[in-house]
């Protein structure tokens, strides 16, 4: 079963442009993730931020993390061609089993 | 260099013969998934180990099961593949303690 909703489903800007996702989820974590995925890939995971942190940057993206709220956000900044993608949140339960469950996903497509 | 490997990165299977799907790792993590990813949605977690301990998702059809020898390698097997089965299958490990998620190139797989 899912544990995320991410939103935008679907996001499409310009080159250069910054793009932000949302991730909401259900119950208490331990850590949540963001990955990428290249059409037909496997997944590459590119940033995860603790449930005592708020807020955590690496390179040109910026996550963010709101457990009172249970929502994490996905910025990437000065768009590139290349970050065209999908982008899925994922988190670790905090029942002590590493149980790592995805969000739906956001489709984000980078206009040259 | 490759970590984690999925074998084969493509798979056709005739409707109810038996399949098995591999996964190996170089690593030496102790936690290893299974998930399913259909066409542009989000992977689903099938099954995971946490070190020694098997956790099987309350809805992971039973068709499904999975096989873990050793640490380095794990299977996936489906009994009696339908066509709602094809998908791709994405094999990840990750240390204990709440880290990344590395995972393969993934498997995927036609009924025919």
């Amino acid at each position: 079963s899912q544990q995320g909703e991410e939103d935008p489903q679907a996001l499409s800007i310009q080159e250069g442009e910054n793009a932000t996702m949302n991730c909401s989820y259900k119950t208490s974590i331990n850590n949540l993730q963001w990955y990428r995925q290249n059409s037909g890939r496997g997944l590459v995971h590119l940033i995860l931020i603790r449930s005592n942190e708020r807020e955590k940057h690496s390179g040109r993206l910026r996550v963010t993390l709101d457990t009172s709220k249970k929502s994490s956000s996905l910025l990437i900044t000065a768009s590139r061609a290349a970050d065209t993608a999908s982008y899925f949140c994922a988190t670790e339960n905090n029942f002590g089993n590493e149980k790592l469950t995805f969000g739906t996903g956001t489709r984000l497509t980078i206009i040259p | 260099d490759a970590m984690v490997i999925q074998n084969p990165r493509y798979q056709v299977t005739q409707f109810g013969k038996p399949v098995t799907l591999s996964c190996s790792q170089t690593l030496n993590h102790n936690v290893m998934y299974w998930y399913q990813q259909k066409s542009s949605q989000a992977p689903k977690l099938l099954f995971h180990y946490y070190d020694k301990d098997f956790n099987n998702e309350a809805d992971t059809p039973d068709n499904f099961q999975s096989r873990r020898p050793n640490t380095s390698f794990c299977f996936l097997d489906i009994r009696s593949p339908g066509l709602g089965d094809a998908a791709m299958y994405l094999c990840a490990t990750s240390r204990v303690g709440g880290e990344e998620a590395f995972f393969g190139q993934g498997t995927r797989l036609t009924v025919v």
